[in-house]
C-alpha cells in the first residue's frame, strides 16, 4: 500500500526552466511534508517542507506548494541547474506532536536537467 | 557541521551470516531512525528509537534486532543474511519532535 506516490519516474527539463515534481498521498493523517534530494550511494538531503497549515513555502529557488483538498503537493525548481539533477523523493509524516514521526517516502522522480 | 555517521559505508557478506551497522547520530539530536533502500525502491522505515527506548517499528524482519545505546549512537544487527537484504541502508536523526530528519551516507549490504 504505497501511501506516498510519485507517478512520474522521471523527468527532463532544459537548465533556466522551472522543473515540476509532484506527489499525491492517501492516508489523510499526514500533516508534514518533506522533499528529499538524492545522489547515488549518498543520504537524502533535505531541500524544503510544508506543515499542513500552510498551502506554500518557498526558500530560494525551491517552492513547495501544498494542496489538502486534493492530497496532493508539488515542487517547483526554478530556474532549474544541471546540479539539481537528482532523484528527488517526496516524504511524510503524520502527528507532529506524537513519538516516531517516521517519514513515508515516495518512490521518486529521477530529474535531469539539460544544457 | 557534523552529520549522521554510518559505518561501514560498504559491507559484503554471504548468506545466513550476520552484519552489524552502525550509526552516530548529529550530536544533541536523541531520535534515531534505520530505512532500507532496495535497488530502484523508495526508503522503508525499519525501525526507531527516542531516548534509547524504541519508539516505532515499521517492516523490520524478526532477524534483524536493533537498540539505542547510551551515547545515543545505533546498531542495526542482522542475523540469517538472506539474498534479498541486500540494499542500502541508511540511518536519520533529528533533534525534537516536528524537526526534519537528516540522514546519513548510508550502508550498502550486499549479500552473496
Amino acid at each position: 500500500d504505497q501511501q506516498v506516490k510519485q507517478n512520474s519516474p522521471s523527468l527532463s527539463v532544459q537548465e533556466g526552466r522551472i522543473s515540476i515534481l509532484n506527489c499525491d498521498y492517501t492516508n489523510s493523517m499526514f500533516d508534514y511534508f518533506l522533499w528529499y534530494k538524492k545522489y547515488p550511494a549518498e543520504g537524502p538531503t533535505f531541500l524544503i517542507s510544508i506543515s499542513s497549515i500552510k498551502d506554500k513555502n518557498e526558500d530560494g529557488r525551491f517552492t513547495v506548494f501544498l494542496n489538502k483538498s486534493a492530497k496532493h503537493l508539488s515542487l517547483h525548481i526554478v530556474p532549474s541547474q544541471p546540479g539539481d539533477s537528482a532523484v528527488y523523493f517526496c516524504a511524510a509524516s503524520a502527528g507532529v506532536t506524537g513519538g516516531g514521526n517516521k517519514l513515508t517516502f515516495g518512490t521518486g522522480t529521477q530529474l535531469k536537467v539539460e544544457l | 557541521a557534523a552529520g549522521v555517521i554510518q559505518s561501514p559505508r560498504h559491507l559484503i557478506k554471504e548468506k545466513r551470516e550476520t552484519a552489524t551497522l552502525k550509526c552516530y547520530p548529529i550530536p544533541r539530536h536523541d531520535t534515531v531512525y534505520w530505512y532500507q533502500q532496495g535497488p530502484g525502491q523508495d526508503p522503508q522505515f525499519l525501525i526507531s528509537f527516542y531516548e534509547k527506548m524504541q519508539s516505532d517499528k515499521g517492516s523490520i524482519p524478526d532477524r534483524f534486532s536493533a537498540q539505542q545505546f547510551s551515547d545515543y549512537h545505533s546498531e542495526l544487527n542482522m542475523s540469517s543474511l538472506e539474498l534479498g537484504d541486500s540494499a542500502l541502508y541508511f540511518c536519520a536523526s533529528r533533534k525534537e519532535l516536528g524537526e526534519k530528519l537528516f540522514f546519513g551516507s548510508g550502508t550498502q549490504l550486499s549479500v552473496l
